[in-house]
């Protein structure tokens, strides 16, 4: 069992939509829990990272931890074309050590 | 803030020859961390350094290995490259130790092997 499941999608949505992207993770030692997102030929941008379980707002993004079920969600409001990218969970164990375990990552298009 | 800078951004190398990767992190950071990404298999983990020292290291053969300098660059090398060693390999930096969660990717080396 991999230690992150996501649904690799693809994921496909009209512009203005709301996008849930979800991932759920075996291990209760994970204490991080990142959202990047990815285009094309581009390396992973970090989006948010949230640490308990609870939600966590950026502007039209909000990322949620439910650590009693291990699941994490990223919502996307108000999606516009150029939300259209790889979105990537990622889990830190919280120590010191740089190690971030990925999710296989979720495809989504916005069409206008 | 310059960002994490990779080079070089494409290679394409024959089977059994070798390579080396370069990184260099942003300001400041001293936590670097280097990925791999397949298709197949997605983002793994290779190593992370810290203060030149390797802290943590992946489920990858011994033919895979770094180094960092003191002033925080981080090189990789593969030897002995294989077919499967074809992907885009991610090298990502954080401020400190202790919030080494908190990673920036620079947009990676894509490496094709024939």
């Amino acid at each position: 069992q991999k230690e992150v499941e996501q649904d690799p999608g693809p994921l496909s949505v009209p512009e203005g939509a709301i996008v849930s992207l979800n991932c759920t993770y075996s291990n209760s030692a994970f204490q991080y829990f990142m959202w990047y997102r990815q285009y094309s030929r581009k390396g992973p941008e970090l989006l948010m990272y949230t640490y308990s379980s609870g939600n966590k707002e950026d502007g039209r993004f909000t990322a949620q931890v439910d650590k009693s079920s291990k699941y994490i969600s990223l919502f996307i409001r108000d999606s516009q074309p150029s939300d259209s990218a790889t979105y990537l969970c990622a889990i830190h164990k919280g120590t010191s050590y740089g190690k971030l375990t990925f999710g296989q990552g979720t495809i989504l298009t916005v069409h206008p | 803030k310059a960002g994490v800078t990779q080079t070089p951004r494409y290679l394409i190398k024959t089977r059994g020859q070798q390579v080396t990767l370069s990184c260099s992190p942003i300001s400041g950071h001293r936590s670097v961390s280097w990925y791999q990404q397949t298709p197949g298999q997605g983002l793994q983990f290779l190593f992370e350094y810290f203060s030149e020292t390797q802290r943590n290291k992946g489920n990858f053969p011994g033919r895979f290995s770094g180094r960092q300098f003191s002033n925080s660059r981080s090189e990789m090398n593969v030897s002995t490259l294989e077919l499967g060693d074809s992907a885009l390999y991610l090298c990502a930096s954080s401020r400190l130790g202790e919030s080494s969660y908190e990673q920036y990717f620079g947009p990676g080396t894509r490496l094709t092997v024939t």
